[in-house]
């Protein structure tokens, strides 16, 4: 079975500054895939970054990144340069082998941009 | 264009009550998905269409729960006899490409259902 674990409840960081949000995961499997969703209050997921578990390097997108240590099982998303629209719920999540379309999704981690 | 749409956006039915809940996905896409969101939680997978074929429907709790696509583009998800445990927001993704790993899946902004 797939496991996402995500140990910070809430997360502060101040505008500007650069955010990690830790994501473990467990898995039997050797093809995965990771994903980060962030969920403003308006409650609509928007898909932010993926990482697949075969690509070497790891995934940017614009101020997006994930720290892939596959060898730790962890895919730690990180912010930079935080905006205060950044301010959401942020959900790490995993997919099996290739044609195994569950899903799994931690509990979430609260972000809160200071200004 | 358009993305994923739900209806209604939000649900209060008393115990007992059958509701439908309406997903309109973006236009060709392929895959869609249903997933149920508990308060402080993470999504939790309910079911997969590829078309109009349901691939995967091990995430539905109960019998209670029934899901179609009939023409491989709207979707409705029916709960029957609603209870309590049944509130929740529930979620609608869908993604262009049948579901192989890679793709994003595109979400809805969700039925918020309370069960009074």
């Amino acid at each position: 079975a797939q496991k996402i674990t995500q140990t910070q409840p809430g997360m502060f960081v101040q505008e500007k500054e650069a955010v990690t949000l830790d994501c473990t995961y467990d898995t039997s499997d050797q093809s995965y895939g990771l994903f980060w969703y962030k969920q403003p209050s308006s409650g609509e997921m928007i898909f932010l970054i993926y990482q697949g578990s075969y690509d070497e390097q790891n995934a940017t997108e614009g101020r997006y990144s994930l720290n892939f240590q596959k060898a730790r099982k962890s895919a730690n998303l990180v912010i930079s340069a935080s905006q205060l629209g950044d301010s959401a719920m942020y959900f790490c999540a995993m997919r099996g082998p290739g044609g195994y379309q569950k899903v799994t999704f931690g509990i979430g981690t609260k972000l809160q941009v200071i200004p | 264009g358009a993305g994923v749409s739900q209806s209604p956006r939000y649900k209060v039915a008393k115990r007992g009550q059958d509701v439908a809940l309406r997903c309109d996905p973006i236009s060709g896409h392929v895959s869609l998905f249903w997933y149920q969101q508990a308060l402080g939680q993470g999504p939790e997978f309910l079911t997969y269409f590829q078309n109009e074929a349901q691939l995967d429907k091990s995430g539905l709790p109960s019998d209670r729960f029934f899901a179609e696509r009939p023409e491989g583009s709207v979707s409705t998800l029916k709960i029957q006899r609603t209870q309590q445990e049944d509130s929740a927001v529930y979620l609608c993704a869908s993604s262009l490409t049948p579901a192989s790993g890679r793709e994003t899946q595109y979400f809805g902004p969700g039925t918020r259902l309370l069960v009074l």
